[in-house]
């Protein structure tokens, strides 16, 4: 079955950074896009990022609370994607899912596998 | 960016009750919208996608319905297992949105 597991998480000072780490097993990972979706204690869901496969560039884009401060990035013979988190907020304080996106191609933003959440918490 | 609403925030019912949850987009988003399950803590679970469209495994109780704007969740026959929050997504432009949920209470 499909797996996805963070790690990484944990207690951060503001202004420090944060790596994530998204490892999946169980399917072809090389051909799907992969998003980080994060939730807020007691809030909703909000989209971080997501990177495309490498047939289609590994390119990223991102929310614009997180531009030019997070990093998706993956390693194919790893089987591991990243999110790079710096100059970290405390509004960053959330618990982090990795999301696999349902079908290969450049991207269907449909999340048909999540793993089980690794806390983030942002706080001096 | 699109904004999706979902009102209520809460509803409350009686297993076997059918149960509709609505959502709303700020600007058409065609049929790319899509429905999740949340339980307290844990990972939310995709239900439909493409407005209509069940994912596999999901039961054939949940349905969704609509395009353009508006969306509905329906849920025929509600299940003690189904008590849960209910997010709403669209799939049409980034940034990739979220209602802000709706839970599904036992009445």
């Amino acid at each position: 079955e499909v797996q996805l597991v963070e790690s990484g998480g944990g207690l951060v000072q503001p202004g420090r950074s944060l790596r994530l780490s998204c490892t999946a097993s169980e399917f072809t990972f090389g051909d799907y896009a992969m998003s980080w979706v994060r939730q807020a204690p007691g809030k909703g869901l909000e989209w971080v990022g997501f990177i495309r496969s490498k047939a289609y560039g590994g390119t990223t884009e991102y929310a614009a609370s997180v531009k030019g401060r997070f990093t998706i990035s993956r390693d194919e013979s790893k089987r591991i994607a990243y999110l790079q988190m710096n100059s970290l907020k405390t509004e960053d304080t959330a618990v982090y899912y990795c999301t696999r996106d349902v079908g290969s191609g450049s991207y269907w933003a449909i999340f048909d596998y999540w793993g089980q959440g690794t806390l983030v918490t942002v706080s001096s | 960016d699109i904004q999706m609403t979902q009102s209520p925030s809460s509803l409350s019912a009686s297993v076997g009750d059918r149960v509709t949850i609505p959502c709303r987009a700020s600007q058409t988003i065609s049929s790319y919208l899509n429905w999740y399950q949340q339980k307290p803590g844990k990972a939310p679970k995709l239900l439909i996608f493409a407005a209509s469209s069940l994912q596999s495994g999901v039961p054939s109780r949940f349905s969704g319905s609509g395009s353009g704007t508006d969306f509905t969740l329906t849920i025929s026959s509600l299940q003690p297992e189904d008590f849960a929050t209910y997010y709403c997504q669209q799939s049409y432009s980034t940034p990739w949105t979220f209602g802000q949920g709706t839970k599904v209470e036992i009445k």
